[in-house]
């Protein structure tokens, strides 16, 4: 079955730790995206990248990274200089063609310890 | 700016009742896209429909249906005869194309609905 893929489901951060979620899909789209979601807050854009090796900022870039060495997988790093981590944290992806839709993976949920 | 509002922070319904969740959207450009996602209790977004600004049919699937109106920047979605399994977050995104040519969504706050029996 195409679909994405996230994992954990549920991961927990100790203070001072640098996590990684994974992101993976097999639709053989080009473009990908990582989005948070706080409660009441619908979801704003962490990083997105439309081709291998090439990534660009979102809207609350800070305390994150990311990489797209494959056209499949594109992790997030919350590194430790991100001091309110806990979110629910969707990854997307889209053809990247003119009438694309985005289509989202099952979320992971990060708790901070 | 791009923007989305979705002045609802919450609705309740008794299954059977029908609902319209509302969604007014802010842009300068003259062609642009606006997205409906459901987000059931298991988080995954769910992709509902995919307007562009040129074609202004309304559109109706099912019990869904969604009336766009450029001249009063909406795009209300509609559901007749609401049931339990329709309890969701429900988000309205615009399509925002950036000056490196890529594009993202800007998300309204969502709707959360609550169908009781």
């Amino acid at each position: 079955d195409g679909g994405i893929t996230q994992s954990p489901k549920y991961l927990f951060r100790k203070e001072g730790q640098n996590v990684t979620l994974s992101c993976e899909q097999n639709l053989n789209h080009d473009a990908m995206y990582w989005y948070r979601q706080d409660p009441g807050q619908g979801l704003r854009l962490i990083y997105y990248s439309q081709i291998v090796n090439d990534f660009q900022k979102g809207d609350i870039a800070e305390g994150y990274s990311v990489s797209r060495e494959k056209k499949e997988s594109f992790p997030l790093t919350v590194t430790s200089a991100q001091k309110n981590p806990t979110a629910f944290y969707l990854c997307a992806s889209s053809s990247g063609q003119v009438l694309e839709t985005q289509y989202f993976g099952p979320g992971t949920r990060l708790l901070v310890l | 700016a791009q923007k989305v509002t979705q002045a609802q922070t919450e609705i309740s319904v008794v299954e059977k009742e029908d609902v319209t969740l509302d969604c007014v959207y802010e842009t300068r450009d003259t062609t642009y896209y606006l997205f409906w996602y459901k987000q059931p209790p298991s988080g995954e977004l769910v992709f509902l429909i995919r307007r562009n600004s040129f074609d202004e049919q309304n559109e109706i699937s099912g019990r869904y249906s969604w009336n766009f109106q450029k001249s009063t920047s909406s795009f209300n979605f509609t559901i007749t005869a609401s049931q339990v399994v329709d309890s969701a977050v429900y988000f309205c995104a615009l399509r925002n194309f950036m000056n490196s040519g890529y594009s993202t969504l800007t998300f309204g706050k969502g709707t959360m609905l609550l169908v009781s029996p």
